[in-house]
């Protein structure tokens, strides 16, 4: 089946340092990939819609400058958590469609971050 | 607005059958998905309605009422494995994933 590969599982940093997530789609190609944060005992919140080749697309609230997102690739999209505060630690967790609708959405294995 | 509503938990026997009940509003409709999550991982694809009815799986059926905005996820013979939280999530008109806040399924002995 069509999986997507995250790393890093769980990284731990100091306030005001960087973070970048990678996202790799192993078997097909992702023309879009999906990046959500999920606070505990809370739902899937997307932040961002990336387009291979093109900018990402921000959901209401979510700072762009803050969530860098890079699709360069068909292949890879990441997310870099820019200046990272504790009320940054999440879990960020990213997606991609791989076939029709039917065949549903694919999830990399997410990524905790913690800022301390 | 958009809006999905699902009990937030549940608890249930080994062995025994339930039923998760989700319900949907959204920006016009393009499916209705179930996922399955344990804590510390990500989201794994259970299924998919887009036509009112019945979708069995194994296990695990799925059922779609278009007129009523309304899903059920129902798991037959429960193992202790399957506790976990279980995600609906609305595709809307512009094929965007609006998802529920889970419900936690607990499995009893």
């Amino acid at each position: 089946g069509a999986v997507v590969s995250q790393h890093p599982s769980w990284v731990i940093c100091k306030s005001g340092t960087s973070v970048k997530i990678e996202c790799r789609s192993l078997d097909f190609q992702a023309t879009t990939m999906f990046w959500y944060r999920q606070f505990p005992k809370q739902s899937l919140m997307l932040m961002a819609t990336s387009n291979e080749g093109s900018k990402a697309t921000y959901e209401q609230g979510v700072e762009k400058d803050k969530f860098l997102i890079n699709h360069a690739s068909l292949t890879l999209s990441t997310l870099t958590v820019t200046s990272a505060h504790p009320e940054d630690s999440s879990f960020y967790i990213c997606s991609a469609r791989f076939g029709e609708v039917v065949d549903g959405y694919t999830f990399g294995s997410g990524t905790r971050l913690t800022v301390v | 607005g958009q809006n999905i509503d699902q009990p937030t938990e549940m608890t249930a026997t080994e062995g025994a059958i339930v039923q998760i009940n989700c319900t949907y509003q959204t920006s016009g409709f393009n499916g209705l998905f179930w996922y399955q999550q344990h804590a510390g991982e990500a989201p794994t694809f259970l299924s998919y309605n887009v036509l009112d009815g019945l979708e069995e799986k194994g296990r695990f059926s799925s059922f779609l009422s278009r007129s009523k905005g309304y899903s059920y996820l129902l798991l037959k013979e429960l193992q202790m494995k399957d506790s976990a939280s279980y995600l609906c999530a609305a595709m809307d008109s512009n094929y965007q994933l609006i998802w529920g806040a889970g419900t936690k399924l607990i499995i009893k002995p």
